[in-house]
Protein backbone atom coordinates (compact mmCIF):
# COMPACT_ATOMS: atom_id res chain seq x y z
CA UNK A 1 0.00 0.00 0.00
CA UNK A 2 1.66 3.29 -1.22
CA UNK A 3 0.31 5.06 1.91
CA UNK A 4 2.51 3.29 4.31
CA UNK A 5 6.09 3.60 3.47
CA UNK A 6 9.46 2.17 4.79
CA UNK A 7 12.82 3.36 4.23
CA UNK A 8 15.61 1.78 3.25
CA UNK A 9 14.21 -0.96 1.38
CA UNK A 10 17.05 -2.89 1.55
CA UNK A 11 20.36 -2.58 3.92
CA UNK A 12 23.04 -4.73 4.66
CA UNK A 13 25.37 -4.35 7.93
CA UNK A 14 27.73 -5.40 10.18
CA UNK A 15 27.33 -6.88 13.99
CA UNK A 16 27.51 -4.44 16.28
CA UNK A 17 26.54 -1.15 14.00
CA UNK A 18 23.44 1.11 15.22
CA UNK A 19 20.82 1.03 12.28
CA UNK A 20 17.19 3.01 11.86
CA UNK A 21 14.60 2.15 9.73
CA UNK A 22 11.99 4.31 9.20
CA UNK A 23 8.24 4.66 8.19
CA UNK A 24 5.81 7.08 7.36
CA UNK A 25 2.27 6.86 6.65
CA UNK A 26 -0.01 9.29 4.83
CA UNK A 27 -3.23 7.43 6.23
CA UNK A 28 -4.08 9.50 8.75
CA UNK A 29 -4.47 6.23 10.95
CA UNK A 30 -3.59 6.67 14.34
CA UNK A 31 -1.86 3.44 15.64
CA UNK A 32 1.22 2.60 14.19
CA UNK A 33 3.25 -1.82 14.54
CA UNK A 34 6.45 -3.04 14.04
CA UNK A 35 6.85 -6.13 12.63
CA UNK A 36 9.80 -8.79 11.78
CA UNK A 37 9.07 -11.46 9.10
CA UNK A 38 10.95 -14.88 9.44
CA UNK A 39 11.01 -17.97 7.48
CA UNK A 40 7.99 -20.34 8.73
CA UNK A 41 7.31 -18.20 11.72
CA UNK A 42 5.25 -15.81 10.60
CA UNK A 43 4.97 -12.40 11.62
CA UNK A 44 5.91 -10.83 14.97
CA UNK A 45 5.33 -7.72 16.89
CA UNK A 46 8.28 -5.98 18.20
CA UNK A 47 6.84 -2.44 19.06
CA UNK A 48 3.69 -1.07 18.82
CA UNK A 49 2.16 2.69 19.53
CA UNK A 50 -1.71 3.74 20.01
CA UNK A 51 -0.04 7.83 20.05
CA UNK A 52 2.46 9.92 19.67
CA UNK A 53 2.67 9.39 23.74
CA UNK A 54 1.91 6.06 24.18
CA UNK A 55 4.84 3.20 23.21
CA UNK A 56 4.01 -0.47 24.05
CA UNK A 57 6.45 -3.79 23.91
CA UNK A 58 5.57 -6.70 21.61
CA UNK A 59 6.29 -10.27 21.84
CA UNK A 60 9.99 -9.68 20.63
CA UNK A 61 11.26 -6.38 21.93
CA UNK A 62 14.74 -7.34 22.92
CA UNK A 63 17.36 -5.69 21.19
CA UNK A 64 15.15 -2.88 19.89
CA UNK A 65 13.44 0.34 20.59
CA UNK A 66 11.08 2.70 18.72
CA UNK A 67 10.42 6.00 18.32
CA UNK A 68 7.28 7.96 17.12
CA UNK A 69 8.23 11.70 16.11
CA UNK A 70 4.77 12.43 15.01
CA UNK A 71 1.65 10.44 14.05
CA UNK A 72 2.56 10.04 10.48
CA UNK A 73 6.23 8.44 11.40
CA UNK A 74 7.59 5.37 13.37
CA UNK A 75 10.84 4.48 13.76
CA UNK A 76 12.41 1.49 14.68
CA UNK A 77 16.63 1.10 15.69
CA UNK A 78 18.52 -1.67 16.51
CA UNK A 79 21.32 -0.30 19.03
CA UNK A 80 23.63 -2.75 18.23
CA UNK A 81 22.61 -5.27 15.43
CA UNK A 82 23.11 -8.81 15.64
CA UNK A 83 22.95 -11.67 12.56
CA UNK A 84 20.11 -12.93 14.44
CA UNK A 85 18.38 -9.91 13.17
CA UNK A 86 18.54 -10.83 9.92
CA UNK A 87 14.92 -11.00 8.48
CA UNK A 88 12.23 -8.74 7.19
CA UNK A 89 10.90 -5.86 8.86
CA UNK A 90 7.48 -4.38 8.51
CA UNK A 91 6.04 -1.13 9.61
CA UNK A 92 1.47 -1.45 9.67
CA UNK A 93 -0.86 1.13 10.78
CA UNK A 94 -4.77 1.16 11.90
CA UNK A 95 -7.39 3.04 12.55
CA UNK A 96 -8.99 3.69 16.24
CA UNK A 97 -11.62 5.69 14.90
CA UNK A 98 -14.06 3.41 14.46
CA UNK A 99 -16.54 1.25 16.49
CA UNK A 100 -14.23 -2.22 16.63
CA UNK A 101 -11.66 -2.31 18.82
CA UNK A 102 -8.67 -3.47 16.78
CA UNK A 103 -9.31 -2.76 13.26
CA UNK A 104 -7.62 -4.52 10.16
CA UNK A 105 -4.05 -3.56 9.84
CA UNK A 106 -2.06 -2.46 6.35
CA UNK A 107 1.34 -2.95 5.50
CA UNK A 108 4.31 -0.99 4.26
CA UNK A 109 6.44 -3.07 1.45
CA UNK A 110 8.89 -4.13 4.36
CA UNK A 111 12.19 -3.70 4.87
CA UNK A 112 15.11 -6.52 4.22
CA UNK A 113 18.07 -6.40 6.44
CA UNK A 114 20.68 -8.42 6.79
CA UNK A 115 23.62 -8.36 9.49
CA UNK A 116 27.00 -9.94 8.71
CA UNK B 1 -3.20 -14.60 25.54
CA UNK B 2 -4.31 -14.92 22.17
CA UNK B 3 -2.55 -17.84 19.47
CA UNK B 4 -3.01 -18.84 16.37
CA UNK B 5 -2.52 -22.37 14.59
CA UNK B 6 -2.47 -22.71 10.62
CA UNK B 7 -2.65 -26.21 10.03
CA UNK B 8 -0.60 -26.81 6.54
CA UNK B 9 3.37 -24.95 5.92
CA UNK B 10 3.32 -25.70 2.74
CA UNK B 11 0.42 -26.39 0.30
CA UNK B 12 0.79 -27.43 -3.55
CA UNK B 13 -2.23 -27.89 -5.87
CA UNK B 14 -2.87 -27.81 -9.58
CA UNK B 15 -4.69 -24.74 -11.12
CA UNK B 16 -8.66 -25.27 -11.32
CA UNK B 17 -8.18 -27.23 -7.84
CA UNK B 18 -10.10 -26.58 -4.30
CA UNK B 19 -8.56 -24.65 -1.36
CA UNK B 20 -9.22 -24.80 2.19
CA UNK B 21 -6.47 -23.64 3.94
CA UNK B 22 -7.23 -24.41 8.13
CA UNK B 23 -6.88 -21.62 11.22
CA UNK B 24 -7.24 -22.44 14.45
CA UNK B 25 -7.56 -19.97 17.10
CA UNK B 26 -7.12 -19.41 20.47
CA UNK B 27 -8.78 -16.40 22.54
CA UNK B 28 -10.92 -15.64 25.45
CA UNK B 29 -13.14 -13.10 24.47
CA UNK B 30 -14.46 -11.64 21.34
CA UNK B 31 -12.56 -11.58 18.87
CA UNK B 32 -11.97 -10.37 15.16
CA UNK B 33 -10.26 -12.69 12.66
CA UNK B 34 -8.22 -11.90 9.44
CA UNK B 35 -6.84 -13.79 6.52
CA UNK B 36 -3.92 -11.76 4.76
CA UNK B 37 -2.08 -13.20 1.92
CA UNK B 38 1.58 -11.92 0.56
CA UNK B 39 2.78 -12.54 -3.26
CA UNK B 40 5.96 -13.09 -3.81
CA UNK B 41 7.95 -9.92 -2.91
CA UNK B 42 5.12 -8.48 -1.63
CA UNK B 43 3.64 -6.78 1.42
CA UNK B 44 1.08 -8.17 3.24
CA UNK B 45 -2.68 -7.00 1.75
CA UNK B 46 -6.17 -7.90 3.50
CA UNK B 47 -8.39 -10.87 2.24
CA UNK B 48 -11.44 -10.97 4.23
CA UNK B 49 -12.24 -10.49 7.56
CA UNK B 50 -14.71 -11.35 10.53
CA UNK B 51 -15.95 -8.54 13.36
CA UNK B 52 -18.93 -10.35 13.22
CA UNK B 53 -22.61 -11.06 11.99
CA UNK B 54 -22.87 -13.33 9.60
CA UNK B 55 -20.02 -16.19 9.61
CA UNK B 56 -19.46 -16.73 6.14
CA UNK B 57 -17.09 -14.08 4.69
CA UNK B 58 -16.10 -13.11 1.62
CA UNK B 59 -13.27 -11.27 0.41
CA UNK B 60 -11.22 -10.25 -2.36
CA UNK B 61 -10.30 -12.55 -5.42
CA UNK B 62 -13.11 -15.28 -4.57
CA UNK B 63 -11.82 -16.23 -1.81
CA UNK B 64 -14.24 -16.73 1.55
CA UNK B 65 -13.91 -18.37 5.28
CA UNK B 66 -16.50 -19.64 7.82
CA UNK B 67 -15.73 -18.78 11.03
CA UNK B 68 -17.13 -21.75 13.80
CA UNK B 69 -17.19 -20.19 17.16
CA UNK B 70 -17.44 -23.92 18.60
CA UNK B 71 -14.40 -25.12 16.87
CA UNK B 72 -12.54 -21.69 17.27
CA UNK B 73 -11.94 -22.57 13.24
CA UNK B 74 -11.60 -19.85 10.28
CA UNK B 75 -10.95 -21.38 7.52
CA UNK B 76 -9.99 -20.32 4.08
CA UNK B 77 -11.76 -21.33 0.84
CA UNK B 78 -11.35 -21.19 -2.64
CA UNK B 79 -13.29 -23.22 -4.92
CA UNK B 80 -10.62 -22.93 -8.08
CA UNK B 81 -7.38 -21.61 -7.14
CA UNK B 82 -5.40 -20.17 -10.18
CA UNK B 83 -1.77 -19.96 -10.77
CA UNK B 84 -1.99 -16.23 -9.81
CA UNK B 85 -3.04 -17.16 -6.10
CA UNK B 86 0.73 -18.62 -5.68
CA UNK B 87 1.58 -16.49 -2.66
CA UNK B 88 1.94 -17.64 1.85
CA UNK B 89 -1.53 -17.00 3.46
CA UNK B 90 -1.68 -15.68 7.12
CA UNK B 91 -4.22 -15.81 9.63
CA UNK B 92 -4.89 -13.16 12.34
CA UNK B 93 -6.60 -13.21 15.55
CA UNK B 94 -6.94 -9.78 17.16
CA UNK B 95 -8.07 -9.35 20.62
CA UNK B 96 -8.30 -6.09 22.44
CA UNK B 97 -5.31 -4.15 20.78
CA UNK B 98 -2.88 -6.50 18.90
CA UNK B 99 -3.13 -8.98 16.24
CA UNK B 100 -1.31 -12.22 16.45
CA UNK B 101 -0.44 -14.15 13.17
CA UNK B 102 -0.43 -17.36 12.43
CA UNK B 103 3.03 -19.37 10.70
CA UNK B 104 1.73 -18.40 7.13
CA UNK B 105 0.87 -21.55 5.07
CA UNK B 106 2.67 -21.46 1.18
CA UNK B 107 0.76 -22.12 -1.50
CA UNK B 108 2.16 -23.00 -4.79
CA UNK B 109 -0.49 -23.25 -7.80
CA UNK B 110 0.82 -25.29 -10.60
CA UNK B 111 -0.18 -24.41 -14.26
Amino acid sequence: DADVTQTPRNRITKTGKRIMLECSQTKGHDRMYWYRQDPGLGLRLIYYSFDVKDINKGEISDGYSVSRQAQAKFSLSLESAIPNQTALYFCATSDSSGQIASPEQYFGPGTRLTVT
Amino acid sequence: AQSVSQHNHHVILSEAASLELGCNYSYGGTVNLFWYVQYPGQHLQLLLKYFSGDPLVKGIKGFEAEFIKSKFSFNLRKPSVQWSDTAEYFCAVSGYSTLTFGKGTMLLVSP
